[in-house]
């Protein structure tokens, strides 16, 4: 158990549709980092926050959004879903370099 | 149609065996590179983690060698058990900006007892 923990572990929705996904960090870690992982991308940096300020940015769609807030909780808002969107959504949390990993939410889009 | 999953190298090994798990990356200028275990149905594990100032860190029973110039990483397991059977990745990074990890396919290591 890494200490970061996801909600919902499961999520099916149809296409169009906005879900959002929600992760606690560990205790103390100020960083909050959101990957997605499909079978066709393998695992990709979504965006980095830290202290509740956008960090870093990676290939994270403009239909996707984050935020982090002061209780250092993070949420990820996917909309306008599509069939490709369909993946493993994982949080990270770190105090320094080396991040911890939740267990991830699947997302599937019919 | 049918889907076609992400096809991974794969590693068999037997239980006591030495495993070496390789990784190329692709930018010169990453400085920072770290190796993630990850079993089924889990998020990524932290496993060791190296700075391009140094080609070898040893954990417990893991050693992780870097080739600059060649651009290679390379997981080392030492006595390989069958609770090793994982996805290995690599992931790199450049420290002297915004921290975007770059990670690898991966490789999946199965371990026979």
């Amino acid at each position: 158990d890494s200490g970061v923990t996801q909600t919902p572990k499961h999520l099916i929705t149809a296409t169009g549709q906005r879900v959002t996904l929600r992760c606690s960090p560990r205790s103390g870690d100020l960083s909050v980092y959101w990957y997605q992982q499909s079978l066709d991308q393998g695992l990709q940096f979504l965006i980095q926050y830290y202290n509740g300020e956008e960090r870093a940015k990676g290939n994270i769609l403009e239909r996707f959004s984050a935020q982090q807030f002061p209780d250092l909780h993070s949420e990820l808002n996917l909309s306008s879903l599509e069939l490709g969107d369909s993946a493993l959504y994982f949080c990270a949390s770190s105090v320094g370099e080396g991040e911890f990993f939740g267990p991830g939410t699947r997302l599937t889009v019919l | 149609g049918e889907s076609v999953g992400l096809h991974l190298p794969t590693l068999s090994v037997q239980e006591g065996d030495n495993s070496i798990i390789n990784c190329a990356y692709s930018n010169s200028a990453s400085d920072y590179f770290i190796w993630y275990k990850q079993e089924s149905g889990k998020g990524p594990q932290f496993i060791i983690d190296i700075r391009s100032n140094t080609d070898k860190r040893q954990g417990q029973r893991v050693t992780v060698l870097l080739n600059k110039t060649v651009k290679h990483l390379s997981l080392q397991i030492a006595a390989t058990q069958p609770g090793d059977s994982a996805v290995y990745f690599c992931a790199e990074t450049w420290t002297g900006g915004s921290y975007i990890p770059t990670f690898g396919r991966g490789t999946s290591l199965i371990v026979h007892p």
